[in-house]
C-alpha cells in the first residue's frame, strides 16, 4: 500500500525567509498530491494541490513541485509571515482507490519567528 | 468549514465506557471519513464510507465501529473505550458526484476525546 513520509517534522524560520517541506510516496501510480494546513486548534484545510500531469503549481506565496521519477513532492512558502505558523500535512491517495483513501504524512510544524 | 459539524467537541470518559461521536454535513457530499490525530503521527484513517450502503475499514479500525445513518450523517463508536484511544478525532467529507467531483477533503472541527 501507499506510504507517505514527510520531512522535517519541525521547521523554524525567520519571518521573510522561505520554508520548504518535502514528502516522498511509494505508489508510483499515485496522481494527486494535496497539502493541508492546520492552524492551532483548528481543522485541516486544503491550501494547494497538484496532479501528476504537471510539475509545478503556484498560488501567491505558496507553490508545490512534483518529481514523479523520484516520487517526491514539496511545498514551498516564500516570504513567510507569522500567520504561516501551523502544521502542514502532505497526502497521497493510493492509485487503486481513485483518490478516495488518502494517506497523510505525519505533519510538519512550522514556526515563523517575527 | 461550518458545513461539517461534529458533536461533542470535547468528551472525557472512563475506560470501558461506550462512546459515540457524531458527524453531520450539509455539503451534499457522498463520501465521509473518520480520522484520528495523534501528535507526531498525523491523520490516520479509521473508517470511510461511499454512501449509506457502503462502509470500509481504514488503517486503524480495531476497537472502532461506524454507522452511516443517512448520506449526511456518519457516526463513530468506541464500544469499550481504552486510554490509548485518547486523541483528536476528525470527520471529513469529499464529493465524487459526476460534475462535482473533487478529491479535496473537508474536515469538521474535531472532537477531543480523553479516556481515563
Amino acid at each position: 500500500g501507499e506510504n507517505v513520509e514527510q520531512h522535517p517534522s519541525t521547521l523554524s524560520v525567520q519571518e521573510g525567509d522561505s520554508a520548504v517541506i518535502k514528502c516522498t510516496y511509494s505508489d508510483s501510480a499515485s496522481n494527486y498530491f494535496p497539502w493541508y494546513k492546520q492552524e492551532l486548534g483548528k481543522r485541516p484545510q486544503l491550501i494547494i494541490d497538484i496532479r501528476s500531469n504537471v510539475g509545478e503549481k503556484k498560488d501567491q506565496r505558496i507553490a508545490v513541485t512534483l518529481n514523479k521519477t523520484a516520487k517526491h513532492f514539496s511545498l514551498h512558502i516564500t516570504e513567510t509571515q507569522p500567520e504561516d505558523s501551523a502544521v502542514y500535512f502532505c497526502a497521497a491517495p493510493p492509485s487503486n482507490t481513485g483518490g478516495f483513501k488518502t494517506i497523510f504524512g505525519a505533519g510538519t510544524r512550522l514556526f515563523v519567528k517575527a | 468549514d461550518a458545513d461539517v459539524t461534529q458533536t461533542p467537541r470535547n468528551r472525557i470518559t472512563k475506560t470501558g465506557k461506550r462512546i459515540m461521536l457524531e458527524c453531520s454535513q450539509t455539503k451534499g457530499h457522498d463520501r465521509m471519513y473518520w480520522y484520528r490525530q495523534d501528535p507526531g503521527l498525523g491523520l490516520r484513517l479509521i473508517y470511510y464510507s461511499f454512501d449509506v450502503k457502503d462502509i470500509n475499514k481504514g488503517e486503524i479500525s480495531d476497537g472502532y465501529s461506524v454507522s452511516r445513518q443517512a448520506q449526511a450523517k456518519f457516526s463513530l463508536s468506541l464500544e469499550s473505550a481504552i486510554p490509548n484511544q485518547t486523541a483528536l478525532y476528525f470527520c471529513a467529507t469529499s464529493d465524487s458526484r459526476p460534475g462535482h467531483s473533487t478529491d479535496t477533503q473537508y474536515f469538521g472541527p474535531g472532537t477531543r476525546l480523553t479516556v481515563l
